[in-house]
């Protein structure tokens, strides 16, 4: 079964911290996201990765970097958490042909900046 | 600006009556439609998805439904079940491709009264 791994499910920082989040999948998939879900927005994209070391810009990734150096791993980095970053965040993947559809979700990370 | 839009919040329905969920874009290259399903606490899962060369796609209780000149989409669910309470994500993605990227709707939560 398809598996996709955030490493919490909840977190609590304080303003100004570094934040990781960290997000594995079993799938050898190319293609992994990060995004967040705010009520009355969606979900938004952060950054997104379709290879090893590559990273893009999504619609919102001010204050976020991504870091991946191993193909089933892609990390979220909050360089200087704010109280505006208290979110849930959830990590995807995807691969094949049309490599877009059909992501596979993590159960989410909901972290609070206080 | 909004591309995908779900200008329902929310909706309520009795156990056994048709759910019929919508969703309006206005990019006219998305090409490709998908619907996700999400439970509190967990992440989207998906459920149905359509290309932009067919007019409906059905799997089960699940039809989605494409018009394309008013650039529209709707999903029925036909009987709905308590079960299928969740909050629904459309989703819209242009021309396919490694790089490409799918942009969420903000979602409708689904109340199905038993």
């Amino acid at each position: 079964d398809v598996k996709v791994t955030q490493s919490s499910r909840y977190l609590v920082k304080r303003t100004g911290e570094k934040v990781f989040l960290e997000c594995v999948q079993d799938m050898d998939h190319e293609n992994m996201f990060w995004y967040r879900q705010d009520p009355g927005l969606g979900l938004r994209l952060i950054y997104f990765s379709y290879d090893v070391k590559m990273k893009e810009k999504g619609d919102i990734p001010e204050g976020y970097s991504v870091s991946r150096e191993k193909k089933e791993r892609f990390s979220l980095i909050l360089e200087s958490a704010s109280t505006n970053q208290t979110s849930m965040y959830l990590c995807a993947s995807s691969g094949g042909d049309r490599a877009n559809e059909k992501l596979f979700f993590g159960s989410g990370t909901q972290l609070s900046v206080l | 600006d909004q591309q995908v839009k779900q200008n329902s919040p929310s909706l309520s329905v009795q156990e056994g009556r048709i759910s019929i969920l919508n969703c309006d874009y206005t990019n006219s290259m998305f090409d490709y439609f998908l619907w996700y399903k999400k439970y509190p606490a967990e992440g989207p899962t998906f459920l149905i998805s359509i290309s932009s060369i067919k007019d409906k796609n059905e799997d089960g209780r699940f039809t989605v439904f494409l018009n394309k000149s008013a650039k529209h989409l709707s999903l029925h669910i036909v009987p709905s079940q308590p079960g299928d309470s969740a909050v629904y994500f459309c989703a819209a993605s242009a021309g396919g491709g490694a790089t490409n990227k799918l942009i969420f709707g903000t979602g409708t939560l689904l109340a199905v009264q038993p």
